[in-house]
């Protein structure tokens, strides 16, 4: 059972590249999102999805794009990759929110030049 | 602005000891309470979660306690065991507008020494 699966785990890019990150869930979830972890700021929502077609906003979603053409797979887009944006990014999904766990993947740690 | 603000930042126990991390919230909407548990290079998992009907949820050596008239609720590990040592997150959801929007606080780091 793989669960939510993220690729790559780790990528390094130059100022103003243009790189996605990939997300897929086997769980049939409806929800899904991007959370991106930097020290002493916790995790922050960058967007979410609560099935296929639909997606919002978070906290931080500037620089971000994202679509969700299946219920499976969820991709976040950098369109012109800034340093600011070096972290490491977290998808999760969810069979409900607001009360139903979310299942994380092991991440995927993002330098930027 | 950071809706859920978490302290410590870092927090050191001895085995055996309790250690306790705390959340305190704005959002009066918020209406659902959970704690996430990380280890290095992996992703959070959800340790216990909690609704503003109960002060308090006990699952094994794991206890919230929420109060809801000073928006705070914190984490009690009993017992603590090196093998708790990881980063400890609250976060909290609900309302009209934030329901589908799980925020988190800025983490604790502990460390159980044996």
């Amino acid at each position: 059972n793989a669960g939510v699966t993220q690729t790559p785990k780790f990528q390094v890019l130059k100022t103003g590249q243009s790189m996605t990150l990939q997300c897929a869930q086997d769980m049939n979830h409806e929800y899904m999102s991007w959370y991106r972890q930097d020290p002493g700021m916790g995790l922050r929502l960058i967007h979410y999805s609560v099935g296929a077609g639909i997606t919002d906003q978070g906290e931080v979603p500037n620089g971000y794009n994202v679509s969700r053409s299946t219920t499976e797979d969820f991709p976040l887009r950098l369109l012109s990759a800034a340093p600011s944006q070096t972290s490491v990014y977290f998808c999760a999904s969810s069979y409900w929110l607001p009360t139903g766990e979310l299942f994380f993947g092991e991440g995927s740690r993002l330098t930027v030049l | 602005q950071q809706q859920v603000k978490q302290s410590p930042q870092s927090l050191i126990v001895q085995k055996g000891g309790i250690s306790i991390i705390n959340c305190a919230y704005e959002n009066t909407a918020f209406d659902y309470f959970p704690w996430y548990q990380q280890f290095p290079g992996k992703g959070p998992a959800l340790l216990i979660a909690i609704r503003p009907d109960v002060s308090e949820k006990k699952e094994g050596r794991f206890t919230i306690s929420f109060n809801k008239s000073a928006k705070q609720f914190s984490l009690h590990i009993m017992d603590s065991q090196p093998g708790d040592s990881a980063t400890y997150f609250c976060a909290a959801s609900g309302g009209i507008q934030g329901a589908q929007k799980l925020v988190f606080g800025q983490g604790t780091r502990l460390t159980i020494n044996p």
